[in-house]
């Protein structure tokens, strides 16, 4: 069965540099969150899109932006890195907007040096 | 925002030993999922269960919604079975987003 898909795995930044996360939700699924893990933390929501609209607003940097595009892929940009961006950034998606799980991403990997 | 606390922090136990993992939360639930995240750090799906019992293998997890808690069993550990579990709830006053607990950190040792 088809997952969510998350790219790049992997990225190293240097401090100040700009970096962009993308996610691909999985067909169907019409809602896409973002959540940022710190070393030794629990997953933090960022942001959320329903039908290319965002839904909702968590602890997300004004450094960040993000969007869903017609296609209902939705990306990540960060920009200004600082190191304390370094993390682990998961997407998930869902079905429906108001019911049913979330199924996340393998996650991007951020290294600021 | 509603609370997630997740018990025990930490749990050491020998190749073979069963577990139960709690998850108390502080307002009423539409959603709630438990995950086992790998030492890759992969969040892996293990069960959507906001109320009632469901099992797949030596895994199975009770939610009791009325009373704001759910629990995860796993018998039988093996050392595949190490890692964090999260339980992560999703209230029903269109907060639309699963919050985390901070996660019970399971070793199993051969």
């Amino acid at each position: 069965a088809a997952g969510v898909i998350q790219s790049p795995r992997h990225l190293i930044k240097e401090k100040r540099e700009t970096a962009t996360l993308k996610c691909y939700p999985i067909p169907r699924h019409d809602t896409v969150y973002w959540y940022q893990q710190g070393p030794g933390q629990d997953p933090q929501f960022l942001i959320s899109f329903y039908e290319k609209m965002q839904s909702d607003k968590g602890s997300i940097p004004d450094r960040f932006s993000a969007q869903q595009f017609s296609d209902y892929h939705s990306e990540l940009n960060m920009s200004s890195l600082e190191l304390g961006d370094s993390a682990l950034y998961f997407c998930a998606s869902r079905l429906n907007y108001l019911t049913g799980e979330l199924f996340f991403g393998e996650g991007s990997r951020l290294t600021v040096l | 925002g509603i609370q997630v606390e997740q018990s025990p922090p930490d749990l050491i136990l020998q190749e073979g030993a069963n577990s139960t993992l709690r998850c108390n939360f502080s307002d009423s639930v539409n959603n709630l999922q438990w995950f086992h995240q790998n030492p890759w750090g992969q969040l892996i799906n293990l069960f959507y269960i906001p109320s009632g019992t469901k099992q797949n293998g030596r895994l199975s997890a009770t939610t009791v919604a009325t009373e704001r808690y759910s629990l995860l069993y796993i018998s039988s550990s093996q050392t595949t079975d190490s890692g964090v579990y999260f339980c992560a709830v999703m209230t029903n006053f269109g907060n639309e987003k699963l919050t985390f607990g901070t996660g019970t950190r399971l070793t199993i040792i051969p």
